[in-house]
């Protein structure tokens, strides 16, 4: 079992939807929990940061932990065109070493 | 400005010759990474430094070799390439202090091997 899974299916919504994706994971050693987004042929940038569970909000994007689940999650309201890209969950420990999800591709068709 | 550089962006060379992918930061961050994606966009961890020293080295072949001359330095040699090292290279940089684990990366280099 891979330490972070994240379906990487492709994902296409109306422009105004909200968009959900999540990520599960199996090291419970993980502590810091983030989302990148990576436009096609740029690096990834980071988006959403958390530490612990809950919820932490960034204007359109809320970031979700659940720890004792060992699931995260990331809602974009009110989806734009430019949020066109691809998602990517990742987690690291105490190391500093950082795991990623295969990412998911978002689509907004305007 | 760029916090973390690459070069060359792009790179299509033949089976079997040696390529050296360069990365700078100017952030003033103590770690710095390789990240291999491969077409199916998944990142994979390759090597890691912190301040020079290598703290990460994930089961790469070792015809992949990691330089860092200073600490705003990572470079990636990589010895008789292969048609599977066909990938998108990422570096990337951190700070080492617990409490700021965001990464930052650079655009990438896209490495082809024909």
């Amino acid at each position: 079992q891979k330490e972070v899974e994240q379906d990487p299916g492709p994902l296409s919504v109306p422009e105004g939807a909200i968009v959900s994706l999540n990520c599960t994971y199996s090291n419970s050693a993980f502590q810091y929990f983030m989302w990148y987004r990576q436009y096609s042929r740029k690096g990834p940038e980071l988006l959403m940061y958390t530490y612990s569970s809950g919820n932490k909000e960034d204007g359109r994007f809320t970031a979700q932990v659940d720890k004792s689940s060992k699931y995260i999650s990331l809602f974009i309201r009110d989806s734009q065109p430019s949020d066109s890209a691809t998602y990517l969950c990742a987690m690291s420990d105490w190391n500093n070493r950082l795991a990623f999800g295969k990412g998911n591709q978002v689509v907004v068709i305007p | 400005d760029t916090a973390v550089s690459q070069t060359p962006k792009y790179l299509v060379t033949q089976m079997g010759n040696d390529k050296s992918i360069k990365c700078e930061q100017n952030l003033g961050h103590d770690t710095m990474y390789w990240y291999k994606q491969d077409s199916k966009k998944f990142l994979k961890i390759m090597f890691s430094y912190n301040n020079k020293e290598l703290i990460i080295n994930e089961t790469v072949p070792n015809r992949f070799s990691p330089k860092s001359p200073d600490k705003a330095h990572l470079n990636l040699h990589i010895n008789s390439l292969e048609l599977g090292d066909s990938a998108v290279y990422f570096c990337a940089s951190s700070q080492a202090e617990q409490g700021d684990y965001g990464y930052t990366f650079g655009s990438g280099t896209r490495l082809t091997v024909v």
